[in-house]
């Protein structure tokens, strides 16, 4: 019941497209939902995050899309760029404590 | 600092001895979270401290983890008689105050520790 599931493991996106990667999750208790982007050598960094009150949150190229009925978020990515490519994670949180998704790596062709 | 600084940023050890790795969390934050990322995985929550006592120690996986906070600032991860499935990335990450949850949270570059 704490698990979040992250898909998909991998994507591959031409410059200018958009990425979409999908979280689920089962606790009903997580208000918090961030979205974190890594790269290599370095700690996760916040990108982006929303608590289950809004069915959408954007900022600048990123949106996050929450469906609080089926228990899933998305993060969407416009205009992907080749510096996006990075692995993302989702995560989700009701105690402070995070937990997080597998990772998709992402990488946008130029 | 104006980061979260861990030391080393490499460490590797012989399989059963004892290591010991430093989060310097950001001035002012006092609460520290360590976690641990496996190649190829999302980092998994170890422990949580508020100032300096563990909040939350769920998830140290077995008695040869062991983390203090004594003075509420830096903090020290140690694993005692390492094996070879310890090697992971340890972050640690600092907030605030930890009441508003995750949301300001800042993690560290992480000390990658290779047990061979």
């Amino acid at each position: 019941q704490q698990q979040v599931k992250q898909s998909p493991q991998s994507l591959i996106v031409q410059k200018g497209g958009i990425s979409i990667i999908n979280c689920a999750y089962e606790n009903t208790a997580f208000d918090y939902f961030p979205w974190y982007q890594q790269f290599p050598g370095k700690g996760p960094a916040l990108l982006i995050a929303i608590r289950p009150d809004v069915s959408e949150k954007k900022e600048g190229r990123f949106t996050i899309s929450f469906n609080k009925s089926a228990k899933q978020f998305s993060l969407h990515i416009m205009d992907s760029q080749p510096g996006d490519s990075a692995t993302y994670f989702c995560a989700a949180s009701n105690t402070g404590k995070l937990i997080f998704g597998q990772g998709t790596t992402l990488q946008v062709k130029p | 600092g104006a980061g979260v600084s861990q030391t080393p940023s490499n460490k590797v050890t012989e399989k059963g001895k004892y290591v010991e790795l430093r989060c310097d969390p950001i001035s002012g934050h006092t609460a520290l979270y360590w976690y641990r990322q496996s190649l190829g995985q999302g980092p998994e929550f170890l422990i949580y401290f508020q100032g300096t006592g563990a909040a939350d120690d769920s998830g140290l996986p077995n008695d040869r983890f062991f983390a203090v906070r004594p003075e509420g600032s830096v903090s020290t991860l140690k694993i005692q008689r390492t094996e070879r499935g310890d090697s992971a990335v340890y972050l640690c990450a600092s907030s605030l105050d930890g009441t508003g949850g995750p949301s300001d949270y800042t993690f560290g570059s992480g000390t990658r520790l290779t047990v061979v």
